[in-house]
């Protein structure tokens, strides 16, 4: 079973749109995860990070982490053709008595298309 | 503010010949990381190095070799380059910020093509 999980979609969606993407993970000794966006032909870039369970918002997007269920989502409201791009959900390393351990793990990444 | 600077953009070769990607970063970084994308895949990570003369092995290493002279470069040979390594190439650094949380910063890739 691969640590992080990622429906690659593709998923396309009308303008103005509430969009819902997520990651499942198999480890629950992690805390710490991020979303990562990729535009076509681009580096990846951080989007938001999220550490420990709920909700974390910024803007449009809201970032979710349910550690009972080892799911993280990233909702985008009333989304936008320029959110068209591949979203990747990044784990974190491992912290156990400040010392980090593991190793960062990507999602496939789900391609998303906003069209107008 | 040039961040993180990956050469070549482009490049095509013939199966069995060797190659270099430069990764440079401006950054004062210490971690840097070498990963490949390819469709479906996602990020895998190649190599990576924690400090300057330091490297270690990632997720698919074999076929791959890097080096980390200085702090600001870190660079990704191919020996003798195969089809299977046709594929976009990824370089990051990062810092840790809020204790051990780690933020990576990408070049904007290079898209190798081996024929």
């Amino acid at each position: 079973q691969k640590e992080v999980e990622q429906d690659p979609g593709p998923l396309s969606v009308p303008e103005g749109a509430i969009v819902s993407l997520n990651c499942t993970y198999s480890n629950s000794a992690f805390q710490y995860f991020m979303w990562y966006r990729q535009y076509s032909r681009k580096g990846p870039e951080l989007l938001m990070y999220t550490y420990s369970s709920g909700n974390k918002e910024d803007g449009r997007f809201t970032a979710q982490v349910d550690k009972s269920s080892k799911y993280i989502s990233l909702f985008i409201r009333d989304s936008q053709p320029s959110d068209s791009a591949t979203y990747l959900c990044l784990k974190g390393r491992g912290n156990a008595g400040g010392t980090s351990y593991g190793k960062l793990t990507f999602g496939q990444g789900t391609i998303l298309t906003v069209h107008p | 503010n040039a961040g993180v600077t990956q050469t070549p953009k482009f490049r095509v070769l013939k199966t069995g010949q060797s190659m270099t990607l430069l990764c440079a970063q401006d950054m004062n970084h210490e971690y840097m990381y070498w990963y490949r994308q390819d469709p479906g895949m996602g990020l895998r990570l190649i190599h990576y190095s924690v400090g300057e003369g330091t490297t270690a092995k990632g997720e698919v290493p074999d076929g791959y070799n890097v080096s980390r002279l200085k702090k600001q470069n870190f660079l990704l040979g191919l020996e003798s380059a195969a089809p299977s390594q046709t594929s976009v190439y990824f370089c990051a650094s990062s810092y840790l910020f809020a204790g051990l949380n780690e933020k990576l910063f990408f070049g904007s890739g290079t898209q190798l093509s081996v024929l």
